[in-house]
């Protein structure tokens, strides 16, 4: 059965603080990797990856994907309050299907 | 540019109704994705329609069904209402890449 799994669960962490989220995937028909951030109801588009070893950056967050290895990180750096949020992780199959890991909470505290 | 747009915003009915919720994807996307998001759970594709057909369905009960319009807007029909039903429900759409845009969700209450 296809699975993402996303890592940690939660965390917390201080103002300034630099995170890694972790995702890691077992699909059959792996087309690209998405990452989102969901605040409230509609999850944000962050980054598109579809390509091994090509870092995606965008302000402070920034993306890489390792198809051998089967796994994405998604980096902040200098974190924010408003950077608290569910961030989910998803693969795009073949047959336009996403299938999205349970999310990682973040929480910045000022 | 307008963003996809889901009505109603929450929807409160009863075991055994039926409830038709609905999307306008962004204009000029053709395709539109349906997902549940329960409490607890991650996102769970639902359906997936694209030019008026039904081109794929996640593991879901036929009571789950839908439509898509010739103007490309969708409507996600659900009969025979559980419990377990309550849930947000996300729409999305798409050009011809992987950059989906959702809206901002239908949260169903069945009580």
């Amino acid at each position: 059965e296809d699975k993402v799994v996303q890592s940690p669960l939660s965390l917390v962490v201080h103002e300034g603080d630099t995170v890694t989220l972790n995702c890691s995937y077992e699909v059959t028909n792996f087309r690209s990797l998405l990452w989102y951030k969901q605040e409230k109801k509609a999850p944000t588009f962050l980054f598109m990856l579809t390509s091994s070893g090509i870092e995606k950056k965008s302000g402070r967050l920034s993306s890489i994907l390792d198809k051998k290895e089967l796994f994405s990180i998604l980096n902040i750096t200098a974190t924010q309050t408003g950077d608290s949020a569910v961030y989910l992780c998803a693969v795009v199959e073949y047959g336009n299907k996403l299938v999205f890991g349970a999310g990682t909470i973040l929480r910045v505290k000022s | 540019e307008a963003g996809v747009t889901q009505s109603p915003t929450h929807l409160i009915k009863t075991r055994g109704q039926q409830a038709t919720l609905r999307c306008s994807p962004i204009s000029g996307h053709t395709s539109v994705y349906w997902y549940q998001q329960a409490l607890g759970l991650g996102l769970q594709f639902l359906l997936w329609y694209d030019e008026g057909e039904e081109r794929n369905r996640g593991n879901f009960p036929p009571r789950f069904s839908g439509r898509q319009f010739p103007n490309y807007s969708s409507e996600l029909n659900v009969n025979a209402l559980e419990l377990e039903d309550s849930a947000l429900y996300l729409c999305a759409s798409s050009p011809w890449t992987d950059r989906y845009t959702f809206g901002s969700g239908t949260r169903l209450t069945v009580v």
